[in-house]
């Protein structure tokens, strides 16, 4: 099975900053890797597919990269809404999360 | 508008058996791949089984293989999810999702779509 490691497991941050979370995948994925952000009491919600894509809707202070075997998700400016978990999803083989980034205010 | 809702969720004792369903509206249900996602109390996601269109590709996690069968209903617009032998361990919010690309044989792709979930609790 292709194991998911993110790092970090929580991230402090202020309004404003550029944050980069990373996720790494146990064997290749070649792109097949998603991200989403999870509030509190919510369902995940889709940001980045196939490594790079960004969904419709999403604003575009989310950005994703990456291939094979490391991959980052990056938000180029904090806003107040952006306080979450995040997840990236390999999709290659079966399906396998990370095991999450808590995104704090610092 | 995509609807997904599950239901079925609810308390039941150590090695028994609960049935999860998921009504879909709102797209061509047999376009699509479905799949099952839970979440531990307080945990991260962990995807449970996957299904393509027509049934004809199915996978499950390790956690699950053996004991979790999923099934959909094209007719009914339905996805289930049998669970037998069930363990303190299932206990989660099972998510229903959809895969965001259409016309797709397989079933691995990313989810745009989720519903709500249902509670299942394993407890004696």
């Amino acid at each position: 099975d292709i194991q998911m490691t993110q790092s970090p497991s929580t991230l402090s941050a202020s309004v404003g900053d550029r944050v980069t979370i990373t996720c790494r995948a146990s064997q290749s994925i070649n792109n097949w890797l998603a991200w989403y952000q999870q509030k509190p009491g919510k369902v995940p919600k889709l940001l980045i597919h196939k490594a790079s894509s960004l969904e419709s809707g999403v604003p575009s202070r989310f950005s994703g990269s990456g291939s094979g075997t490391e991959f980052t998700l990056t938000i180029s400016s904090l806003q107040p809404d952006d306080f979450a978990t995040y997840y990236c999803q390999q999709y290659n083989s079966y399906s396998t999360f990370g095991q999450g980034t808590k995104l704090e205010i610092k | 508008e995509v609807r997904l809702v599950e239901s079925g969720g609810g308390l039941v004792q150590p090695g028994r058996s609960l049935r999860l369903s998921c009504a879909a509206s709102g797209f061509t249900f047999d376009n699509y791949a479905m799949h099952w996602v839970r979440q531990a109390p307080g945990k991260g996601l962990e995807w449970v089984s996957g299904i393509n269109w027509n049934s004809a590709s199915i996978g499950y996690a390790d956690s699950v293989k053996g004991r979790f069968t999923i099934s959909r209903d094209n007719a009914r617009n339905s996805l289930y999810l049998q669970m037998n032998s069930l363990r303190a361990e299932d206990t989660a919010l099972y998510y229903c999702a959809k895969i965001r690309l259409g016309g797709y044989s397989g079933y691995d792709h990313a989810f745009d779509n989720w519903g709500q979930g249902t509670l299942v609790t394993v407890s004696s």
